[in-house]
Parts: C-alpha cells; structure tokens; sequence
C-alpha cells in the first residue's frame, strides 16, 4: 500500500543525545514536510522541502536539520541544541508545490527526553 | 499567512449533522481552504478542500461564503468515529513556498451517543 511510514513510533533521548527520526514514502510526492505538535496543540511547521536536495526552514528549525537525498525520504535529526524536544512529530508529503490537493501524513514518532 | 479562527470546541449527537464554522476574514485570492481532521495520537487526516464553489465528498461537504470570508465543514451524521480535532487550514501554494500548511488550534469534536 502506498503511504508514508515513519520510525520509531516512540524514542526516548537523554539530554545532549541527537536523534534522528525516520520518514519514507512511496507516493512518488516531491514535496516532504516535518511537523512538531505539544500536547493540546496545533502543529507546527520545522522544515519542508519542495525537491531532491533542498530544503527550507519552517517556523521552528532552530535544534533541528534535515536532508533530502533520496525523493522517497527525509529524514530529521533532533540535536542537542533543541531545547525543549520532547514532542509529537509528524512527517507529510504532497505531490507538488503546484498541487492544491491534500497532504498525507505519516502516524507519527513520539519522542520524550529523560 | 491569512489566519484562520474556530470554535474551540463543540458537542454534537451521534447521527445528527455537525456544521463546523471557520472564519477566514484575511483570505486571499490564491488561498485553498482545506479541512483536516487528526484523531489522538494519529497523524492529520485529510477531508475536503475547495476554492469557491461548494464541494462534497465521501466524508463531507464544505459551503463556502460568497466573500469566501468564512467556510463551513459539514459532516451529514455524525458517527462516534468523527470525534477528533478538526483543522481549518489556508493553502496558498502560489505565494506561500511549498504549499505548506499553517495549523491553528482546531475544533475539538465531541460526539455522544
């Protein structure tokens, strides 16, 4: 079936550990978004990346990367220097920056620092 | 970005329609309306999405005002699966750099039976 997978489902960090969270899809998407959610929360957007080798900051990319080598996968790293990473995080694809139709989204990775 | 404004929460009956109300009073000409919902501990589920003209789907309709200043989520019989927070988001993926979307805090939906 076709859809976004992301991994681990939940991960725990000590603190100064980077992390990094796993996102796949084979929708065959050109455009790759990583989300942030606290509880009781909307989402917010960290970085998003149009096409293969690039990418943009969302509102929130401070503590974050990310890397765009392969169209299927975006992966995001926490860093050290996020100071508050424990979150909801979502990843989502869409089929282009033209494209007005939906984004899908993956289930989610919950990350939690001890 | 063209903010979006919406009930924090709202109760409705098992099998009765549901209208969510979203004002959107900063819409510009190239926003998409769109409509998400997110059930908890589960990513955003896409609903329905229109420009001007009404829309329906399998899921639910969406009537948008003539000033395209305010919009609607209709969902014709609300089952106790469609409690879940719904989104009221602006697309504009003309000027707003990869289509991204701008969440806000949602409609918390509470269906009873």
């Amino acid at each position: 079936d076709g859809g976004i997978t992301q991994s681990p489902k939940y991960l725990f960090r000590k603190e100064g550990q980077n992390v990094t969270l796993s996102c796949e899809q084979n929708l065959n998407h050109d455009a790759m978004y990583w989300y942030r959610q606290d509880p009781g929360q909307g989402l917010r957007l960290i970085y998003y990346s149009q096409i293969v080798n690039d990418f943009q900051k969302g509102d929130i990319a401070e503590g974050y990367s990310v890397s765009r080598e392969k169209k299927e996968s975006f992966p995001l790293t926490v860093t050290s220097a996020q100071k508050n990473p424990t979150a909801f995080y979502l990843c989502a694809s869409s089929a282009g920056r033209a494209d007005t139709g939906e984004l899908f989204f993956g289930e989610g990775s919950r990350l939690t620092v001890l | 970005d063209a903010k979006t404004t919406q009930p924090n929460s709202m109760e409705s009956n098992e099998e009765e329609p549901v209208h969510l109300p979203c004002n959107h009073s900063t819409i510009s000409g190239t926003d998409y309306i769109h409509w998400y919902r997110q059930l908890p501990s589960q990513g955003p589920e896409y609903v329905i999405h229109g420009l001007t003209s009404n829309v329906n789907n399998r899921m639910a309709s969406l009537a948008i005002a003539e000033d395209r200043k305010s919009s609607t989520l209709i969902l014709h019989r609300a089952t106790l699966r469609d409690a879940a927070v719904y989104y009221c988001i602006l697309r504009d993926v003309m000027h707003n750099q990869g289509g991204k979307l701008i969440f806000g805090q949602g409609t918390e939906l509470s269906v009873k039976p």
